[in-house]
């Protein structure tokens, strides 16, 4: 079965600052990969997504995420923070069987944006 | 034009009430999803539809029973609500052919 990890449960960085989410990954087919963010009381909002191809993909809002499949990771970067980043992040792997599609989720990592 | 639409939006209820929570998506998606976000925020699936068939039960208690008229329509119906069934429930829809699932606003539901 596939899982997803996000070993930071906080980060915290200053506006302007580079940022990187860390997310690894255990599933034993080409993985798809996927970045959600949840601003408070809002749905989930898809950052961006690796099927295949390239391995830097970019998304929404500047942000890029890098697949390595070496290292079973896709982590999620930003060179600039802006204040409205602030929000929680989940990175998810999904895994299509016979006839439909699933989607596990990591733990989530909320971002905190100082000013 | 909203993608994914989930009534109500906070829903408040006694314990063992039955609630329903109503899902609607206009993306002409062929399967629908509902998970869970507990209070720790960890997502997790519950049900999946295609085509108003089900095709994934993630062991969920029988109190929970959704329903798919159509294939644009999930919808959620609790019995005997109890307290850890207080969470945030969400809504999804994606093309068979992918595993983007593109999500609505949610529900968070407390029982007391």
């Amino acid at each position: 079965a596939q899982s997803v990890t996000q070993p930071d449960i906080h980060i915290t960085v200053s506006e302007g600052a580079s940022l990187e989410l860390r997310c690894n990954y255990s599933y034993g087919a080409t993985p798809y990969l996927f970045w959600y963010v949840q601003s408070p009381g809002q749905g989930l909002q898809l950052l961006l997504k690796y099927f295949s191809g390239d391995t830097l993909v970019q998304g929404i809002k500047g942000f890029e995420a890098e697949f390595k499949r070496s290292q079973s990771s896709f982590n999620l970067r930003k060179p600039s923070v802006h204040w409205s980043d602030a929000a929680e992040y989940f990175c998810a792997v999904g895994a299509r069987h016979s006839g439909y599609s699933t989607l596990t989720f990591g733990k989530g990592t909320m971002l905190l944006v100082s000013p | 034009d909203t993608a994914v639409s989930q009534t109500p939006k906070y829903l408040v209820t006694q314990m063992g009430n039955d609630k329903s929570i109503k899902c609607e998506q206009n993306l002409g998606h062929d399967t629908m999803y509902w998970y869970k976000q507990d209070s720790k925020k960890f997502l997790k699936i519950m049900f999946s539809y295609n085509n108003k068939e089900l095709i994934i039960n993630e062991t969920v208690p029988n109190r929970f029973s959704p329903k798919s008229p159509d294939k644009a329509h999930l919808n959620l119906h609790i019995n005997s609500l109890e307290l850890g069934d207080s969470a945030v429930y969400f809504c999804a829809s994606s093309q068979i052919a992918h595993t983007e699932a593109f999500f609505g606003q949610g529900t968070r539901l407390t029982v007391v």
